[in-house]
């Protein structure tokens, strides 16, 4: 059975530094690829980018770009996604999902809640 | 970058009715292999999205034969041949064709 299971709610301040995790299990780590998107509250869904699974690549979208980098440890079966320099805007949940080979995202995980305030 | 435009944004449903939405991309999503990179999810209030129909046309695994996706290029619709009270939620398109990756603003589906 494939899981995604990510971390923990993070409270930060403008101006700080966030990083999820997204721990994948019941599949083969590096046959897949990470993708990040975020839900702003109330919001749709917006892409953040992904990081491939069976080497070091990653695509960002531009909104994002300048702040926030994917990395991944594939002995922990595990992706991270780091965002920098927060606002308040990035107030969001952020989810992980398993890129599959039609590029759609088949599993999907419960969401980390990243509220940015002082 | 792709924009994805839906339609209705708001959609009330009499149980045991069809349902359908519609996606417009502004550029064609068929791909030279002659795939539509145009898939459909449902969030239900409180979840994670989940996977109804991928390349266009194809169910995702445990997907209820109820639902159906068609189109090609820049057209696309997601109908639901009878709608149950377990069908609401906000319904999204995404194009998988370009980086970025584009949703459609999302379809709210409710129960009259």
């Amino acid at each position: 059975q494939v899981h995604l299971v990510q971390s923990g709610a993070e409270v930060r301040e403008p101006g700080a530094s966030v990083k999820v995790s997204c721990k994948a299990s019941g599949y083969a780590f590096t046959a897949y690829a990470i993708h990040w998107v975020r839900q702003a509250p109330g919001q749709g869904l917006e892409w953040v980018g992904w990081i491939a699974g069976d080497i070091e690549d990653t695509k960002y979208s531009r909104k994002f770009r300048s702040r926030v980098t994917f990395t991944r440890d594939v002995s922990a079966g595990t992706a991270y996604m780091e965002l920098r320099s927060l606002r308040s805007e990035d107030t969001a949940v952020f989810y992980c999902a398993r890129g599959t080979g039609g590029l759609d995202f088949d599993y999907w995980g419960q969401g980390t809640l990243v509220t940015v305030s002082s | 970058d792709i924009v994805m435009t839906q339609s209705p944004l708001f959609l009330p449903v009499t149980p045991g009715e069809p349902a359908s939405i519609s996606c417009r991309s502004s550029q064609s999503l068929l791909h030279s292999n002659g795939n539509n990179y145009l898939h459909w999810y449902r969030q239900k209030a409180g979840q994670s999205p989940q996977l109804l129909i991928y390349m266009g046309s194809n169910r995702a695994s445990g997907v209820p034969d109820r639902f159906s996706g068609s189109g090609s290029g820049t057209d696309f619709t997601l109908r639901i041949s009878r709608v149950e009270a377990e069908d609401v939620g906000v319904y999204y398109c995404m194009q998988a064709l370009q980086v970025p990756w584009m949703f459609g603003q999302g379809t709210k589906v409710e129960i009259k």
